[in-house]
């Protein structure tokens, strides 16, 4: 059971827009840590999406975003496209934990 | 072309010992922090340990503290991980993941994974 709760799945149709939510507490998302976003396509590695809240790297298309306030962060996804659908990992850091890096439990995204 | 590769993995009985390796190219190797993060069969990632760039500073998650040694020599551009007294609930891909060392940023650099199998 992670400290950050996403939920398990989401689902939109192509050209949909939908948001990942990932719920902290104040050690972690509320201390102010930075969140990260990462993209998994079953049997691949993960891929960095977001990071610094809302930062894209380069190569990652502009329909996806991320924000962050208070304890919680989210991603969104415009304009849905079958290419999508993977599940999505939220990650920051808690004070409360000995390692302190932790992921959200992941959230399966199915475009319809 | 940037890229970690990873080895060592494969079926160990429980108590025993793997070692993984993790080959880095294509960056500044010995500027990143770096990582191990594993995924169960069928579940999500969950962070195992990290390294700071010079390996002066150390952290691993409660569940592997005391039994897993991560370590990196930067002269040959590779991050390691001792896995001792392996559990059944180690079974895992193994990843290793950098990111830059500096605060802000993700890990935005991974390998393929490694199979660790704990079973008698």
């Amino acid at each position: 059971q992670s400290v950050l709760t996403q939920p398990p799945s989401v689902s939109g149709a192509p050209g949909q827009r939908v948001t990942i939510s990932c719920t902290g507490s104040s050690s972690n998302i509320g201390a102010g840590y930075d969140v990260h976003w990462y993209q998994q396509i079953p049997g691949t590695a993960p891929k960095l999406l977001i990071y610094g809240n809302s930062n894209r790297p380069s190569g990652v298309p502009t329909r996806f975003s991320g924000s962050k306030s208070g304890t919680s962060a989210s991603l969104g996804i415009t304009g849905l496209q079958a290419e999508d659908e993977a599940d999505y990992y939220c990650q920051s850091y808690d004070s409360s934990l000995s390692g302190n890096v932790v992921f959200g439990g992941g959230t399966k995204l199915t475009v319809l | 072309e940037v890229q970690l590769v990873e080895s060592g993995g494969g079926l160990v009985q429980p108590g025993g010992s793997l070692r993984l390796s993790c080959a880095a190219s294509g960056f500044t190797f010995s500027s990143y922090w770096m990582d191990w993060v594993r995924q169960a069969p069928g579940k999500g990632l969950l962070w195992v340990s990290r390294i700071n760039s010079d390996g002066s500073i150390t952290r691993y998650a409660d569940s592997v503290k005391g039994r897993f040694t991560i370590s990196r020599d930067n002269a040959k551009n590779t991050l390691y991980l001792q896995m001792n007294s392996l559990r059944a609930e180690d079974t895992a891909v193994y990843y290793c993941a950098g990111q830059p060392g500096r605060p802000g940023w993700g890990m935005d650099v991974w390998g393929q994974g490694t199979t660790v199998t704990v079973s008698s």
